[in-house]
């Protein structure tokens, strides 16, 4: 099946520093979306972005499908970002009713 | 505020009880799903309801027994769990157009289910 690689796994960051989030994927997609789980463990929708830019705010998502790859950039970061980071895709190629995910990204932010 | 409803919130059972995890969307989706979730771990797929049928299964243990009543709900029925069962089940829901759901999905808060 599809892989889905994100990186970094952990990421610690000071209130009000800028990162960037990364998503690399083994196959085409037709569906990728973002989720941000919070320490309580709702999983909130962020983007779904499968091509194409797209901004909300202080987050926006980059995903260039040809290469395979999707950013996620989160600026000017608060406490309440704190939380993993998913990124999930559907195979276009394969099991196209499945949302693999990655291992996400643990984001820490310090006050 | 989430657009899919799950209920309870968290659940304690015995192995030896039966219980039903219930999930609801008014959104007019027609796909919805069911996943686990352990802890640290990124959610994994059960179940797959397309138009109140059973579409997918990903070779889940008979002691988990989904049922979808109609286009709104969906139930997830347990029976005789065992303690590695315990986790977070997460509900979630999307449109279905055509052969693929490659419709973004909407997840529901999860019940956090501890087997005693």
């Amino acid at each position: 099946g599809i892989q889905v690689e994100q990186s970094p796994p952990d990421l610690i960051l000071q209130e009000g520093a800028n990162s960037t989030l990364r998503c690399n994927f083994s196959d085409s997609v037709n569906n990728l979306q973002w989720f941000h789980q919070n320490p309580w463990g709702q999983l909130i929708n962020l983007f779904y972005i499968p091509s194409g830019t797209k901004q909300n705010g202080r987050l926006s998502a980059t995903t260039v499908a040809t290469e395979r790859y999707s950013l996620l950039y989160i600026s000017s970061s608060q406490t309440t970002d704190s939380g993993v980071y998913f990124c999930a895709v559907t195979n276009s190629g394969g099991s196209n009713y499945k949302l693999t995910f990655g291992k996400g990204t643990l984001l820490t932010v310090n006050p | 505020d989430t657009e899919v409803t799950q209920t309870p919130k968290h659940l304690v059972m015995g192995m030896t009880n039966k219980k039903s995890l219930k999930c609801e969307q008014h959104m007019g989706h027609r796909a919805m799903y069911w996943y686990k979730q352990k802890a640290k771990k990124p959610p994994e797929l059960m179940f797959v309801y397309s138009y109140e049928k059973l579409s997918i299964n990903e070779s889940v243990p008979s002691r988990f027994s989904p049922e979808c009543p109609n286009s709104s709900l969906l139930n997830l029925h347990l029976h005789a769990l065992q303690p590695e069962d315990s986790a977070l089940y997460l509900c979630a829901s999307s449109h279905s157009r055509g052969q693929g759901f490659d419709e973004p999905q909407h997840f529901g808060d999860g019940t956090r289910l501890s087997i005693l």
